[in-house]
C-alpha cells in the first residue's frame, strides 16, 4: 500500500464548478500536511498547508481528518487557471529532525469553458 | 520565489557517462534535497543534506551520489548514467516558519539518458 494515495483523476469540470479531491495517508505518525500545485512541465508549488481545524484561502478549503487519516481539498468557483495537477504531501518528522516529505501521485484537474 | 536555481535545465547524455546536476540557493537554507519525478511514481527523494558535508540517502539513492561543500550548492552526480535515470530532477530547500516546515522547489532539470 502506498504511503499517500490520491485519486489520479483526471477531473474535467466546467468553469464555476466546485470540485473536491481526497488523499489518504497510511502513517499515523504523519505530522504536517500540504497541498501543492504543479503545472505542466513546471516545479511543484505550495498551494496551502492543511491545519487540524481546517483552513480556507479564498476559493480553496483544506480539511484534515486525523482519525480517518485523510486530507481533502475543495475548490469553489473553478477557473480555467486552476487546471493543474494537485499533489497531496505528508511530512513525517523523523529522528534526524528533517521532514520526510511523502508525495501522492497527484490528481489532474482540467477546467474547461 | 525561494531563490533556487538548477543547472543545467536540460541535458541529453549517453549511457555510461557521468553527469552532475547543480542546485544553487541564495538564502542560506540548511536543508536541501534532490528528488526525481517519474510518471506513475510521483516525486521520490534521492538524497538530502542537513548541512555542509552532511548528507544522507533517500528512498531511491542507488546510482546517485551527492556533495555539499558550500551551503549554497548541492550537487547530484550520476557516476555512470543509465536509461532508468531518465527523469525530471528537482532540488528543494526547507523553510521553517511558525513551527511549520515547508519545502520549496527549484525549476527542475530534464535529463534524457540514451
Amino acid at each position: 500500500r502506498k504511503e499517500v494515495e490520491q485519486d489520479p483523476g483526471p477531473f474535467n469540470v466546467p468553469e464555476g464548478a466546485t470540485v473536491a479531491f481526497n488523499c489518504t495517508y497510511s502513517n499515523s505518525a504523519s505530522q504536517s500536511f500540504f497541498w501543492y500545485r504543479q503545472d505542466c512541465r513546471k516545479e511543484p508549488k505550495l498551494l496551502m498547508s492543511v491545519y487540524s481545524s481546517g483552513n480556507e484561502d479564498g476559493r480553496f478549503t483544506a480539511q484534515l481528518n486525523r482519525a480517518s487519516q485523510y486530507i481533502s481539498l475543495l475548490i469553489r468557483d473553478s477557473k480555467l487557471s486552476d487546471s493543474a495537477t494537485y499533489l497531496c504531501v505528508v511530512i513525517i518528522v523523523g529522528g534526524t529532525s528533517y521532514g520526510k516529505l511523502t508525495f501522492g501521485q497527484g490528481t489532474i484537474l482540467t477546467v474547461h469553458p | 520565489d525561494a531563490g533556487i536555481t538548477q543547472s543545467p535545465r536540460h541535458k541529453v547524455t549517453e549511457t555510461g557517462t557521468p553527469v552532475t546536476l547543480r542546485c544553487h540557493q541564495t538564502e542560506n537554507h540548511r536543508y536541501m534535497y534532490w528528488y526525481r519525478q517519474d510518471p506513475g511514481h510521483g516525486l521520490r527523494l534521492i538524497h538530502y543534506s542537513y548541512g555542509v558535508k552532511d548528507t544522507d540517502k533517500g528512498e531511491v539513492s542507488d546510482g546517485y551520489s551527492v556533495s555539499r561543500s558550500k551551503t549554497e550548492d548541492f550537487l547530484l552526480t550520476l557516476e555512470s548514467a543509465t536509461s532508468s535515470q531518465t527523469s525530471v530532477y528537482f532540488c528543494a530547500i526547507s523553510v521553517l516558519a511558525g513551527g511549520l516546515e515547508t519545502q520549496y522547489f527549484g525549476p527542475g532539470t530534464r535529463l534524457l539518458v540514451l
